[in-house]
């Protein structure tokens, strides 16, 4: 199985800060790679396909990033309704894995 | 608009059984792969297996932890997709989700405990 390892495992951060988020592949997934967001209680929410594409819907402050086996999330401005825990998820072969996730949470 | 509805989850003693169902609309079932996800309490999120459209071949794959004991099947006719759970173990515990990958359903929690 590819092992997605996701960074960091939680961050605190101020709204209006940027954030980064990075996920490293164990091997070579093309851009078969997409990033989720999920608040407690809630199912995950898709905000970017195929690795930089962003989900229709989704405010533009999200962007994503990468090829290979390294991609990332970023969040130009931070704001109350992004803090929440972001997975990624890759495709590329059979069985899709997630990265471990990150917890955004208010500093 | 797209919905995926998650029922059948509940309380199972290990080694029991218990199948998911899970009802799509706002879109065309029957040309979609569907799949199902899981997330045990407090945990990220875990793939479980996959079925393919009828097109495609309607073909299942599962992960290591659930192969030989669930089975994931669909019907087209009536816009569902399910999950047959056989053999629990207590390791089996979390919210089940439907999804296409774009959509995902509310979830339905299975909890396996004596």
């Amino acid at each position: 199985d590819i092992q997605m390892t996701q960074s960091p495992s939680s961050l605190s951060a101020s709204v209006g800060d940027r954030v980064t988020i990075t996920c490293r592949a164990s091997q070579g997934i093309r851009n078969d790679l997409g990033w989720y967001q999920q608040k407690p209680g809630k199912a995950p929410k898709r905000l970017i396909y195929a690795a930089s594409s962003l989900q229709s819907g989704v405010p533009s402050r999200f962007s994503g990033s990468g090829s290979g086996t390294e991609f990332t999330l970023t969040i130009s401005s931070l704001q109350p309704e992004d803090f929440a825990t972001y997975y990624c998820l890759q495709q590329n072969s059979f069985p899709p894995t997630f990265g471990q996730g990150t917890k955004v949470e208010i500093k | 608009e797209v919905q995926l509805v998650e029922s059948g989850g509940g309380l199972v003693k290990p080694g029991g059984s218990l199948r998911l169902s899970c009802a799509g609309s706002g879109f065309t079932f029957s040309n979609v792969w569907m799949s199902w996800v899981r997330q045990a309490p407090g945990k990220g999120l875990e793939w479980v297996g996959r079925i393919k459209s009828k097109s495609d071949g309607e073909t299942a794959d599962y992960t290591a932890p659930v192969n030989g004991r669930f089975t994931i099947s669909r019907d087209d006719s009536k816009n569902t997709l399910y999950l047959q759970m056989n053999s629990l173990k207590t390791e089996d515990t979390a919210v089940y989700y439907c999804t296409t990958i774009k959509y995902w359903g509310q979830g339905t929690l299975v909890t396996v405990s004596s």
